[in-house]
């Protein structure tokens, strides 16, 4: 059975804080790695897709790293604010299966 | 507007009682799936279809029936709804299997 799992499952920053976390999955046949944000009573958005070991991507304050051979991917967010605060979910595709899994998600507090 | 439109949003139900859940996207994606969410737990992919007429299993596939008979609509069947099939549904879609997903806006089932 494929794991993805997302450290830690919830976090509280203060305004202004830079935060960061960290979603793990097998590093055998590994194909792309999906970041997503789903803020409550949405639906999740795209962040980030990522396929090379050692890329990165940045959208404005939040960034990711991947890497592929130790099987990890952070994401950063830079000066968090309240807006940011929302459910960030990772999810792994391996080489020749269509299909996505997902791990459970982070839930960031960002506190005004 | 390029969407991914799911009906209906809320939907209550009695046990054994068929229905269907819509889902139609505008954009021309050729990979649609569909997920359940529960609380504790990734988005879980129930199936997922690669054009039309293929289609196939994901991880949560007991209970659910769907069909890709024309691109935009993957309709999601449950022809005897149990009370664990309660959860929070999204239909999603994507340009080809290693674009980001594109989510709908979820339908909340409730079966009793």
């Amino acid at each position: 059975i494929l794991n993805v799992e997302q450290s830690p499952q919830s976090l509280h920053v203060q305004e202004g804080d830079s935060t960061n976390f960290t979603c793990s999955f097998p590093s055998s046949n590994f194909y792309a790695l999906h970041w997503y944000r789903w803020e409550t009573a949405k639906s999740p958005e795209a962040l980030f897709v990522m396929t090379l070991n050692g890329d990165e991507k940045k959208k404005g304050r939040i960034s990711a790293t991947l890497n592929t051979k130790e099987g990890y991917s952070y994401l950063y967010i830079k000066g968090s604010q309240p807006e940011d605060s929302a459910t960030y979910l990772c999810a792994y595709r391996m080489d020749s299966s269509y299909k996505l899994i997902f791990g459970s998600g982070t839930r960031l507090l960002v506190r005004p | 507007e390029a969407q991914v439109t799911q009906n209906p949003r809320y939907l209550i139900t009695v046990t054994g009682k068929k229905l269907t859940v819509t889902c139609s996207q505008n954009m021309n994606h050729e990979y649609m799936s569909w997920y359940r969410q529960d609380p504790g737990l990734g988005l879980r992919q129930i199936y997922y279809s690669m054009n039309v007429e293929v289609t196939d299993k994901g991880d949560v596939p007991e209970g659910y029936k769907v069909s890709r008979k024309e691109k935009r609509n993957f309709p999601l069947i449950l022809e005897s709804p149990s009370p664990n099939q309660t959860s929070l549904y999204f239909c999603a879609s994507s340009l080809s299997f290693d674009s980001p997903l594109h989510f709908g806006n979820g339908t909340r089932l409730t079966v009793t």
